[in-house]
Protein backbone atom coordinates (compact mmCIF):
# COMPACT_ATOMS: atom_id res chain seq x y z
CA UNK A 1 0.00 0.00 0.00
CA UNK A 2 1.23 3.14 -1.03
CA UNK A 3 2.25 5.62 2.21
CA UNK A 4 -0.07 8.35 0.10
CA UNK A 5 -3.37 7.73 -0.93
CA UNK A 6 -5.73 10.11 -3.60
CA UNK A 7 -9.03 9.22 -4.16
CA UNK A 8 -10.94 9.64 -7.02
CA UNK A 9 -8.10 8.30 -8.81
CA UNK A 10 -10.98 9.55 -12.15
CA UNK A 11 -13.21 12.43 -11.83
CA UNK A 12 -15.86 14.06 -14.26
CA UNK A 13 -17.59 17.27 -13.53
CA UNK A 14 -19.96 19.74 -15.71
CA UNK A 15 -18.38 23.61 -15.50
CA UNK A 16 -19.22 25.43 -12.09
CA UNK A 17 -19.54 22.25 -9.63
CA UNK A 18 -17.67 22.18 -6.47
CA UNK A 19 -14.61 19.82 -6.78
CA UNK A 20 -12.97 17.54 -4.06
CA UNK A 21 -10.12 15.93 -4.25
CA UNK A 22 -8.94 13.73 -1.10
CA UNK A 23 -5.68 12.66 -0.04
CA UNK A 24 -4.99 10.39 2.96
CA UNK A 25 -1.19 9.54 4.42
CA UNK A 26 -0.26 6.87 6.87
CA UNK A 27 3.13 8.51 8.04
CA UNK A 28 4.13 11.44 9.84
CA UNK A 29 5.04 14.47 7.57
CA UNK A 30 6.49 17.96 7.74
CA UNK A 31 4.34 18.94 4.96
CA UNK A 32 1.58 18.16 2.59
CA UNK A 33 1.46 19.35 -1.23
CA UNK A 34 -0.81 19.40 -4.08
CA UNK A 35 0.63 19.68 -7.56
CA UNK A 36 -0.83 20.03 -11.06
CA UNK A 37 0.07 18.39 -14.30
CA UNK A 38 -1.19 19.69 -17.12
CA UNK A 39 -1.76 17.82 -20.38
CA UNK A 40 1.38 18.93 -21.53
CA UNK A 41 3.16 17.55 -19.13
CA UNK A 42 4.56 20.49 -17.09
CA UNK A 43 4.09 20.53 -13.10
CA UNK A 44 3.39 23.11 -11.29
CA UNK A 45 3.23 23.52 -7.44
CA UNK A 46 -0.20 24.79 -6.29
CA UNK A 47 0.12 24.35 -2.16
CA UNK A 48 2.29 23.00 0.96
CA UNK A 49 0.44 23.20 3.81
CA UNK A 50 1.52 22.23 7.19
CA UNK A 51 -1.63 23.00 9.25
CA UNK A 52 -5.14 24.44 8.12
CA UNK A 53 -5.82 25.79 4.77
CA UNK A 54 -5.13 27.52 1.92
CA UNK A 55 -6.76 29.82 -0.55
CA UNK A 56 -5.47 30.70 -3.83
CA UNK A 57 -7.79 32.34 -6.42
CA UNK A 58 -10.81 29.75 -6.64
CA UNK A 59 -8.58 26.63 -4.89
CA UNK A 60 -8.68 26.18 -1.39
CA UNK A 61 -6.57 23.52 0.44
CA UNK A 62 -7.07 21.75 3.74
CA UNK A 63 -5.31 19.72 6.19
CA UNK A 64 -5.83 17.98 9.47
CA UNK A 65 -2.90 16.36 10.61
CA UNK A 66 -5.09 14.20 13.31
CA UNK A 67 -6.77 12.84 10.98
CA UNK A 68 -3.64 12.55 8.24
CA UNK A 69 -6.16 14.24 5.24
CA UNK A 70 -5.67 16.50 3.23
CA UNK A 71 -8.38 18.01 0.81
CA UNK A 72 -7.70 19.66 -2.64
CA UNK A 73 -11.20 21.91 -3.37
CA UNK A 74 -11.97 24.05 -6.25
CA UNK A 75 -15.10 26.49 -6.81
CA UNK A 76 -16.86 26.99 -9.78
CA UNK A 77 -15.06 25.10 -11.78
CA UNK A 78 -13.87 25.89 -15.31
CA UNK A 79 -12.60 23.60 -18.45
CA UNK A 80 -9.30 25.17 -17.79
CA UNK A 81 -8.58 23.17 -14.54
CA UNK A 82 -8.87 19.71 -16.41
CA UNK A 83 -5.23 18.42 -15.22
CA UNK A 84 -4.04 15.52 -13.05
CA UNK A 85 -4.01 16.88 -9.52
CA UNK A 86 -1.14 15.27 -7.35
CA UNK A 87 -0.78 15.28 -3.62
CA UNK A 88 3.15 14.57 -2.27
CA UNK A 89 3.69 13.96 1.32
CA UNK A 90 7.11 15.23 2.33
CA UNK A 91 8.21 12.99 5.20
CA UNK A 92 11.82 12.20 6.98
CA UNK A 93 13.58 9.10 6.33
CA UNK A 94 17.19 9.92 7.22
CA UNK A 95 16.38 13.17 4.62
CA UNK A 96 13.03 14.70 3.66
CA UNK A 97 11.76 13.68 0.45
CA UNK A 98 8.56 13.64 -1.12
CA UNK A 99 5.97 10.64 -1.61
CA UNK A 100 3.52 11.09 -4.24
CA UNK A 101 -0.18 10.42 -4.32
CA UNK A 102 -1.31 8.48 -7.76
CA UNK A 103 -2.98 11.64 -8.85
CA UNK A 104 -6.49 12.59 -9.94
CA UNK A 105 -7.32 13.07 -13.47
CA UNK A 106 -9.83 16.00 -13.11
CA UNK A 107 -11.82 16.30 -16.58
CA UNK A 108 -14.24 19.30 -15.93
CA UNK A 109 -17.13 19.48 -19.31
CA UNK A 110 -17.89 23.08 -20.69
CA UNK B 1 12.75 33.87 -17.42
CA UNK B 2 13.58 32.29 -13.34
CA UNK B 3 12.52 28.64 -14.46
CA UNK B 4 14.15 25.33 -13.91
CA UNK B 5 15.20 24.00 -17.09
CA UNK B 6 15.63 20.52 -18.74
CA UNK B 7 17.51 19.59 -22.11
CA UNK B 8 16.26 17.71 -23.96
CA UNK B 9 12.57 17.51 -23.81
CA UNK B 10 12.69 14.44 -25.60
CA UNK B 11 14.90 11.86 -26.01
CA UNK B 12 15.26 8.70 -28.70
CA UNK B 13 17.72 5.89 -28.39
CA UNK B 14 18.91 2.41 -28.25
CA UNK B 15 18.62 -0.20 -25.88
CA UNK B 16 22.60 -0.32 -24.52
CA UNK B 17 23.65 3.21 -24.80
CA UNK B 18 24.54 5.98 -22.64
CA UNK B 19 22.53 9.36 -22.63
CA UNK B 20 22.55 12.86 -20.23
CA UNK B 21 19.61 14.96 -19.07
CA UNK B 22 20.76 18.45 -17.99
CA UNK B 23 19.04 20.41 -15.52
CA UNK B 24 19.44 24.24 -14.45
CA UNK B 25 17.86 26.71 -12.34
CA UNK B 26 18.59 30.16 -11.94
CA UNK B 27 16.00 30.49 -8.46
CA UNK B 28 19.29 30.65 -6.13
CA UNK B 29 17.19 27.40 -4.81
CA UNK B 30 19.96 25.13 -2.93
CA UNK B 31 18.30 21.72 -3.16
CA UNK B 32 17.65 20.31 -6.49
CA UNK B 33 16.02 16.77 -7.24
CA UNK B 34 15.23 13.88 -10.24
CA UNK B 35 11.92 12.43 -9.41
CA UNK B 36 10.92 9.67 -12.26
CA UNK B 37 7.37 9.27 -13.76
CA UNK B 38 6.09 6.08 -14.90
CA UNK B 39 3.69 4.96 -17.79
CA UNK B 40 1.17 4.71 -15.11
CA UNK B 41 2.02 8.27 -14.36
CA UNK B 42 3.07 7.38 -10.88
CA UNK B 43 6.22 10.21 -9.67
CA UNK B 44 8.97 8.93 -7.40
CA UNK B 45 12.33 10.36 -6.52
CA UNK B 46 15.28 9.12 -7.48
CA UNK B 47 18.07 11.40 -6.11
CA UNK B 48 18.41 14.80 -4.10
CA UNK B 49 21.02 17.43 -4.11
CA UNK B 50 22.00 19.90 -1.46
CA UNK B 51 24.88 22.47 -2.17
CA UNK B 52 26.19 20.10 -4.54
CA UNK B 53 26.21 16.68 -1.80
CA UNK B 54 23.97 14.03 -2.66
CA UNK B 55 21.04 13.93 0.52
CA UNK B 56 18.69 10.61 -1.09
CA UNK B 57 19.67 8.35 -3.49
CA UNK B 58 16.41 5.80 -3.49
CA UNK B 59 16.71 2.58 -4.96
CA UNK B 60 18.24 3.44 -8.30
CA UNK B 61 20.14 1.22 -10.47
CA UNK B 62 24.23 2.27 -10.53
CA UNK B 63 23.65 2.90 -14.25
CA UNK B 64 21.99 6.35 -13.08
CA UNK B 65 24.78 8.63 -12.12
CA UNK B 66 23.32 11.99 -10.69
CA UNK B 67 26.46 15.32 -11.17
CA UNK B 68 26.14 18.57 -9.56
CA UNK B 69 28.72 20.74 -10.62
CA UNK B 70 27.19 23.58 -8.48
CA UNK B 71 24.28 24.14 -6.60
CA UNK B 72 22.20 25.47 -9.61
CA UNK B 73 23.16 22.49 -12.04
CA UNK B 74 22.46 18.62 -11.53
CA UNK B 75 22.69 16.26 -14.49
CA UNK B 76 21.45 12.85 -14.65
CA UNK B 77 23.63 9.96 -16.70
CA UNK B 78 22.17 6.78 -17.92
CA UNK B 79 24.51 3.87 -18.57
CA UNK B 80 23.47 1.09 -21.02
CA UNK B 81 19.76 1.97 -21.18
CA UNK B 82 17.38 -0.46 -21.09
CA UNK B 83 13.97 -0.51 -21.86
CA UNK B 84 12.18 -0.04 -18.87
CA UNK B 85 14.27 3.32 -18.50
CA UNK B 86 11.63 4.41 -20.22
CA UNK B 87 9.67 7.33 -18.85
CA UNK B 88 9.21 11.11 -18.55
CA UNK B 89 12.19 12.41 -15.87
CA UNK B 90 11.27 15.52 -13.95
CA UNK B 91 14.12 18.22 -12.42
CA UNK B 92 13.09 19.90 -9.58
CA UNK B 93 14.71 22.26 -7.14
CA UNK B 94 13.63 24.07 -3.93
CA UNK B 95 15.26 26.66 -0.96
CA UNK B 96 15.85 23.81 1.89
CA UNK B 97 15.28 20.50 1.94
CA UNK B 98 11.81 20.48 2.61
CA UNK B 99 10.39 22.52 -0.21
CA UNK B 100 10.27 25.85 2.21
CA UNK B 101 7.17 27.90 2.17
CA UNK B 102 6.96 28.34 -1.88
CA UNK B 103 7.21 24.84 -2.17
CA UNK B 104 8.61 22.78 -5.29
CA UNK B 105 10.08 24.60 -8.75
CA UNK B 106 9.59 21.61 -11.44
CA UNK B 107 11.17 21.97 -14.57
CA UNK B 108 8.89 21.10 -17.93
CA UNK B 109 10.44 16.76 -17.90
CA UNK B 110 12.19 14.72 -20.28
CA UNK B 111 10.42 12.24 -21.95
CA UNK B 112 12.76 9.33 -22.39
CA UNK B 113 12.20 6.51 -24.84
CA UNK B 114 14.67 3.42 -25.01
CA UNK B 115 13.94 1.49 -28.08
Amino acid sequence: KNEVEQSPQNLTAQEGEFITINCSYSVGISALHWLQQHPGGGIVSLFMLSSGKKKHGRLIATINIQEKHSSLHITASHPRDSAVYICAASIIQGAQKLVFGQGTRLTINP
Amino acid sequence: DTAVSQTPKYLVTQMGNDKSIKCEQNLGHDTMYWYKQDSKKFLKIMFSYNNKELIINETVPNRFSPKSPDKAHLNLHINSLELGDSAVYFCASSQGLGGSSYGYTFGSGTRLTVV
